[in-house]
């Protein structure tokens, strides 16, 4: 089974400033898609960016990039230019190809990431 | 569109009761899963389901039952709840497309006591 590794379970970050936010999986699948959801205080959860494991380019929104090492299994978050906004809980997520009948996602156990003015 | 809507937002059971967490799309999504949301744990899967009529288990099923006899509806039975159950449950649907995005509900907070 796939497995999906936060190893910062906090980090914190002053406002305007560039913070990374780790992730690392164990899969034997060579397709797959990778994700990254933030959970502000409110609960909804919300896609920041997707990577899909086929393309070498890494995935870039506005502030938000990876950095996808597909050898090492890394995919690691960076937000550029923080805002007290970005203040929530990040979670990676794995997903391999879809099968007929495949629609799990795995996730990690979660980054919460602080934005201090 | 009204996306992914969940009901009830919060419920308090006792040991040994029943109830259903409702859970609808109006996006016309083939794909919805249920995910339990626990301390330090993220969010685990529990049932999902490909279309009409054709659901499956996710990693923690045990305790919970599901079907789906419409797109639109995918609930989530708590035959007898346990303590154990006590967590925030996420509904998500997503389109059988390669965007493989999951749309999330709001969620329900669930205590069991």
């Amino acid at each position: 089974a796939q497995t999906v590794t936060q190893s910062q379970p906090e980090m914190s970050v002053q406002e305007a400033e560039t913070v990374t936010l780790s992730c690392t999986y164990d899969t034997s699948e060579n397709n797959y898609y990778l994700f990254w959801y933030k959970q502000p205080p409110s609960r909804q959860m919300i896609l920041v960016i997707r990577q899909e494991a086929y393309k070498q380019q890494n995935a870039t929104e506005n502030r938000f990039s990876v950095n996808f090492q597909k050898a090492a299994k890394s995919f690691s978050l960076k937000i550029s230019d923080s805002q007290l906004g970005d203040t929530a809980m990040y979670f990676c997520a794995f997903m391999k190809q879809r099968g007929r009948r495949n629609n799990d996602m795995r996730f990690g156990a979660g980054t919460r990431l602080t934005v201090k003015p | 569109n009204a996306g992914v809507t969940q009901t009830p937002k919060f419920q308090v059971l006792k040991t040994g009761q029943s109830m259903t967490l409702q859970c609808a799309q109006d996006m016309n999504h083939e794909y919805m899963s249920w995910y339990r949301q626990d301390p330090g744990m993220g969010l685990r899967l529990i049932h999902y389901s490909v279309g009409a009529g054709i659901t499956d288990q996710g990693e923690v099923p045990n305790g919970y039952n599901v079907s789906r006899s419409t797109t639109e509806d995918f609930p989530l039975r708590l035959l007898s709840a346990a303590p154990s159950q006590t967590s925030v449950y996420f509904c998500a649907s997503s389109y059988s497309g390669q965007s493989y995005e999951q749309y999330f509900g709001p969620g329900t907070r669930l205590t069991v006591t």
